[in-house]
C-alpha cells in the first residue's frame, strides 16, 4: 500500500516564526502536491513538483515556498507564519502517468 | 481554467436507505478524470471511486456508483444502503494527466440511524 506521512498532526507555532511542514511517501512517485483545506473552500493548491528540484505554483502560493531535494520527500515552508494560515495542510503524491493521488492524514497548524 | 461545483453544503440520510450528492464541472478537455473522495473526522482522505471520461460506462464500488453525463459536465455519488460510517465530508475533484486535483467544496453527509 502507498504510505503518505505527515511531519505533524498538529502543530502550534507564533506569528513571525518560519515554519516547516514535512511529507515523505514511500511508492517512488514523481508527484507530490501541497493542498491548503479551510472550511466552505474546499481543498485549494499551494505547489506541486513533478520532480526533485522542480516545482510549480499553485493557486494560492503567496506566503509559502517549497523545497524537494530527494524524491520521497516534499516540504512546505511558512517563511513568517501568520494568522491567516492557520488551516489544515494536507500533501498528495501520484505517479507521473496516473490521475489518482494518495493523501497523508494532513497537519492541523495554528498561528497564533 | 477548470472549476468544480458541489451545490449541497449538507445532506443527511437514513441508515439503509438511498443518498445522490451532486456535482457539476466546466471543461474543455475530453481527455480527464473525475473522482470521489471521502473525508471521516479522522480527516484522512479516501478514494471512494473515479470515472475515466472516455469510458461510458458508470463506475460501481460495491454500495456506491455514480452518474456520469459528459455532455451535462455532471458527475453525481449515489450512496446506496447507507451505513453510519458513511458519514463524512465528500468531495467531488476533476484531474487531467499528471496534473493536481481541483476539488469542489465539498458535501458533509450525515447519517442517522
Amino acid at each position: 500500500d502507498v504510505k503518505v506521512t505527515q511531519s505533524s498532526r498538529y502543530l502550534v507555532k507564533r506569528t513571525g516564526e518560519k515554519v516547516f511542514l514535512e511529507c515523505v511517501q514511500d511508492m517512488d512517485h514523481e508527484n507530490m502536491f501541497w493542498y491548503r483545506q479551510d472550511p466552505g473552500l474546499g481543498l485549494r493548491l499551494i505547489y506541486f513538483s513533478y520532480d526533485v528540484k522542480m516545482k510549480e505554483k499553485g493557486d494560492i502560493p503567496e506566503g509559502y515556498s517549497v523545497s524537494r531535494e530527494k524524491k520521497e520527500r516534499f516540504s512546505l515552508i511558512l517563511e513568517s507564519a501568520s494568522t491567516n494560515q492557520t488551516s489544515m495542510y494536507l500533501c498528495a503524491s501520484s505517479l507521473a502517468t496516473d490521475y489518482e493521488q494518495y493523501f497523508g492524514p494532513g497537519t492541523r497548524l495554528t498561528v497564533t | 481554467a477548470q472549476t468544480v461545483t458541489q451545490s449541497q453544503p449538507e445532506m443527511s440520510v437514513q441508515e439503509a436507505e438511498t443518498v445522490t450528492l451532486s456535482c457539476t464541472y466546466d471543461t474543455s478537455e475530453s481527455d480527464y478524470y473525475l473522482f470521489w473522495y471521502k473525508q471521516p473526522p479522522s480527516r484522512q482522505m479516501i478514494l471512494v471511486i473515479r470515472q475515466e471520461a472516455y469510458k461510458q460506462q458508470n463506475a460501481t464500488e460495491n454500495r456506491f456508483s455514480v452518474n456520469f453525463q459528459k455532455a451535462a459536465k455532471s458527475f453525481s455519488l449515489k450512496i446506496s444502503d447507507s451505513q453510519l460510517g458513511d458519514a463524512a465530508m465528500y468531495f467531488c475533484a476533476y484531474s487531467e494527466a499528471g496534473t493536481a486535483l481541483i476539488f469542489g467544496k465539498g458535501t458533509t453527509l450525515s447519517v442517522s440511524s
